[in-house]
């Protein structure tokens, strides 16, 4: 179980805006930054962003996220087949000493 | 470019001690500041953050892992190791090393490919 929560599934066809929730607490996403990874199918997590809102370099800027109190939002613009993936949140905990990952959310393009 | 890969045992039997190492190239374990890494992943438990070492040898691990596992680096051959003691079946999972950036963070700008291990009788 994970303490940062997601929705298991999204989806949405081509072109549309689809948002992806985080919930947290005070002891992470209330006191820490916010990371967001996308998971294409039979590969390692790849960091999507970074420090609640940034995007590394080659990110495509259809990717924006934001955050606000102990919760956090990944939006995906334009929405792309390329976008099937699963996408996962996380964050340091202060309580735990160590990094919290969402459940994961996997985005489906219809 | 920063690359990491893992290597092991791919099947363990319960009881046993699992060891991963690894291999880093494009960068030095023991220079800056970078949190070396280790992270599961269970189709059950999502992705689970294991702990690190820094390179002056600091450690943190999960709390719920703490009493089976030791991370440590080795310098000479610029990697470093996962020891996880007396596996079960739950410890199944795609084992990732990764580098993190910055203290207490989870920016973790490169990942291994990840390794399957098996744990079964």
């Amino acid at each position: 179980q994970s303490v940062l929560t997601q929705p298991p599934s999204a989806s949405g066809t081509p072109g549309q805006v689809v948002t992806i929730s985080c919930f947290g607490s005070t002891s992470n996403i209330g006191s820490n930054y916010v990371y967001w990874y996308q998971q294409l199918p039979g590969t390692a997590p790849k960091l999507l962003i970074y420090r609640n809102n940034r995007r590394p370099s080659g990110v495509p800027d259809r990717f924006s996220a934001s955050k606000s109190g102990t919760s956090a939002s990944l939006a995906i613009r334009g929405l792309r087949s390329e976008d099937e993936a699963d996408y996962f949140c996380a964050a340091w905990d202060d309580n735990l000493s160590g990094l919290l990952f969402g459940g994961g959310t996997k985005v489906a393009v219809l | 470019q920063v690359q990491l890969q893992e290597s092991g045992p791919g099947l363990m039997k319960p009881s046993e001690t699992l060891s991963l190492t690894c291999t880093v190239s494009g960068d030095s374990v023991s220079s800056g500041s970078y949190y070396w890494t280790w992270i599961r992943q269970t189709p059950g438990k999502g992705l689970e953050w294991i702990g690190y070492i820094q390179n002056i040898g600091s450690t943190g691990y999960n709390p719920s892992l703490k009493s089976r596992v030791t991370i440590s680096v080795d310098t000479s051959k610029n990697q470093f190791s996962l020891r996880l003691k007396s596996v079960t079946a739950a410890d199944t999972a795609v084992y990732y090393c990764a580098r993190d950036l910055i203290y207490r963070s989870g920016w973790l700008e490169h990942w291994g490919r990840g390794m399957l291990v098996t744990v079964s009788s």
